[in-house]
């Protein structure tokens, strides 16, 4: 109940294509969804996040889909670029506890 | 970048010793956070604290011990390193007002 699913685990996209990355919870008690960014050596940092009240939200070039019957929800990337390669972790938060998928390796082809 | 830092930034030691890493912010945030990273798991919980001296386990917390004498300083002990313990370490913290977690640049643990 705890988990939350992350796919795929690595991902290669041209320039300027648009990656998806899909993550699965089971727990109706979370209410924060945030996806965080990772490059190499470097902690993670929040790139975009979105309450469950909400089904899209937009930063840039970052879109987070959210489907709540399906107690599932997306990052979109769009016009993605070389420096947008990096890890990205979905996560789902209830009560200041943040449960991580396992991270999808994106890599951006020039 | 908020501000946390943790260190060392890398270690390695040997199996059956004992090992401290230390995180320390200067944000006075009320949460603090020891996840290890590990490739294909993602970030795991060890423990975390909510208060001075109020501390949790996480999911993978046998083997790991924590302590919070001080808002700013959160350390992590291994009592007696294993090699199963080779890991990224990362600290991270969140305020109580916000979810949002802020990470430290993270510990290279190598155990041999």
């Amino acid at each position: 109940q705890q988990q939350v699913k992350q796919s795929p685990q690595s991902l290669i996209v041209q320039k300027g294509g648009i990656p998806i990355i899909n993550c699965a919870y089971e727990n109706t008690a979370f209410d924060y969804f945030p996806w965080y960014q990772q490059f190499p050596g470097k902690g993670p940092a929040l790139l975009i996040a979105i309450r469950p009240d909400v089904s899209e939200k937009k930063e840039g070039r970052f879109t987070i889909s959210f489907n709540k019957s399906a107690k599932q929800f997306s990052l979109h990337i769009m016009d993605s670029q070389p420096g947008d390669s990096a890890t990205y972790f979905c996560a789902a938060s209830s009560n200041y506890q943040l449960i991580w998928g396992a991270g999808t390796k994106l890599i951006i082809k020039p | 970048d908020a501000g946390i830092t943790q260190s060392p930034r890398h270690k390695v030691t040997e199996t059956g010793t004992p090992v401290t890493l230390r995180c320390h912010q200067t944000e006075n945030h009320r949460y603090m956070y020891w996840y290890r990273q590990d490739p294909g798991h993602g970030l795991r919980l060890i423990h975390y604290s909510y208060g001075v001296k109020d501390t949790d386990k996480g999911e993978v917390s046998d083997g790991y011990s924590v302590s919070r004498s001080k808002t700013e300083d959160f350390l992590l002990t291994l009592e007696s390193a294993t090699s199963s313990q080779t890991s990224v370490y990362f600290c991270a913290i969140m305020s109580g007002g916000t979810t949002e977690a802020f990470f430290g640049q993270g510990t290279r643990l190598t155990v041999v």
